[in-house]
């Protein structure tokens, strides 16, 4: 079985671009989940959909972060614009049944310059 | 006080050993909790889920609950270098809808 596959793998881009990062769950699952993990911070939830429905999305830093799941297969993560703080390791992950056995992505090391 | 807090490390232990890794929360409410492993430079990978007081067994890994105490704790038998990581601890908050908040880990060297 494929795992969560995300994409890219590694972005390097200059403050005030626009960044996507994209998330492809494992097939079946229901939840999504978008995390960032810094030294400093540790691993912060972002955002959640459930049935591809937005649940919670109080730990997105701010309005230049949006994220999308247009359907069970595919989730967006969008930053507009981009600043050297967001600079980080962004996890999607994917999990069922609402038990919260969450079942990680590779990660994207995002690096703004 | 933080949510879910743990002891940062390093926590060195010989080979063969048993690795003791602790976790607090502060949501009295809370009913689930998970650990992860994570390796550097990889994802967080979920080794144990507990959802009641007590000891749940899998293979060399325990977790210990204790509600009334607002700890978690994984012990690992038989340490191998192979277990040098970082654990992390999660646990469900219970709101008007569920939240997970994970620990800042424990890093754990296994000395060979």
């Amino acid at each position: 079985d494929a795992g969560v596959i995300q994409s890219p793998r590694h972005e390097v881009t200059e403050m005030g671009q626009e960044v996507t990062l994209r998330c492809k769950p494992i097939s079946g699952h229901d939840y999504l989940f978008w995390y960032r993990q810094t030294m400093m911070r540790g691993l912060e939830l972002l955002i959640y959909f459930n049935n591809n429905v937005p649940i919670d999305d109080s730990g997105m830093p701010e309005d230049r972060f949006s994220a999308k799941m247009p359907n069970a297969s595919f989730s967006t993560l969008k930053i507009q614009p981009s600043e050297p703080r967001d600079s980080a390791v962004y996890f999607c992950a994917s999990g069922s049944g609402g038990t919260w056995e969450q079942y990680f992505g590779p990660g994207t090391r995002l690096t703004v310059t | 006080q933080k949510e879910v807090e743990q002891n940062s490390g390093p926590l060195s232990v010989p080979e063969g050993a048993i690795a003791s890794l602790n976790c607090t929360y502060s949501d009295r409410g809370s009913q689930s909790f998970f650990w992860y492993r994570q390796y550097s430079g990889k994802s967080p990978e979920l080794i144990m889920f507990i959802y009641s007081n007590g000891d749940k067994e899998d293979g060399r890994f325990t977790a210990q609950l204790n509600k009334a105490s607002q700890y978690v704790s994984l012990l690992i038998r038989d340490s191998q270098p192979s277990d040098s990581a970082t654990y992390l601890c999660a646990v469900i908050i219970e709101t008007s809808y569920d939240k997970v908040i994970f620990g800042p880990g424990t890093s754990l060297s296994v000395i060979p």
